[in-house]
């Protein structure tokens, strides 16, 4: 299947440092969503992104979708306690309305106080 | 409405043994799907439905069944458990909307399983 990749693996920081993670995709891809999952959670939903060059803020966080469409990232600035998880992009399958998600690896991030 | 529900929460099982994890939804959705995500691995699609009757095939589907006799249900089934399917496995679900407007996918809480 399609496979997107996810780097950092991992990301250690202090609180009110900034932090980025970033997915990368051979392929031009339609949209890419983000997720954040908690310790112990369920992933949850943040964004969809679909136009290149796309940005999209929410709150402390910052969204964007390659030119190219083949990569994006999330970028969280002055990170928090409450940012810990591990966040996941997700594409879409390829040439499929009904398609597949597929996700990353993730990024887990930790902050420390 | 409580999104999507799953039972049990946690589960131990022995080597051979079979189970049904559940997995309800009260949305509405056309699109299930079942995940099991392992440690550095993130989230490996299972198998997966786009409306009741229809079942597909993810990209680890080996010894796991599924079948969707109602919009609201996708059950999991393990013929014969495997210490290699120690795991978490999470349902989901979303809209289909052929990429016109946001397909959020809502994910229930997990099941944590343990094969000894």
């Amino acid at each position: 299947g399609q496979q997107v990749m996810q780097i950092p693996q991992y990301q250690h920081v202090q609180e009110g440092e900034d932090f980025t993670t970033y997915c990368n995709s051979s392929t031009t891809l339609s949209n890419i969503q983000w997720y954040k999952q908690r310790p112990g959670g369920h992933p949850v939903f943040l964004i969809q992104l679909v136009k290149s060059g796309e940005v999209k803020k929410q709150k402390r966080l910052t969204f964007q979708f390659g030119e190219a469409k083949k990569n994006s990232s999330l970028h969280i600035t002055a990170t928090q306690t409450t940012d810990v998880g591990t966040y996941f992009c997700a594409i879409r399958e390829r040439g499929s309305t009904l398609g597949r998600l597929y996700f990353g690896r993730g990024t887990q991030l930790t902050v420390w106080p | 409405n409580a999104g999507v529900t799953q039972t049990p929460k946690f589960q131990v099982l022995k080597t051979g043994q079979s189970m049904t994890l559940q997995c309800a939804q009260d949305m509405n959705h056309e699109y299930m799907s079942w995940y099991r995500q392992d440690p550095g691995m993130g989230l490996r699609l299972i198998h997966y439905s786009v409306g009741a009757g229809i079942t597909d095939q993810g990209e680890v589907p080996n010894g796991y069944n599924v079948s969707r006799s109602t919009t609201e249900d996708f059950p999991l089934r393990l013929l014969s458990a495997a210490p290699s399917q120690t795991s978490v496995y999470f349902c989901a679900s979303r809209q289909t909307s052929g990429g016109l407007y946001t397909d959020t996918q809502y994910f229930g809480p997990g099941t944590r399983l343990t094969v000894l």
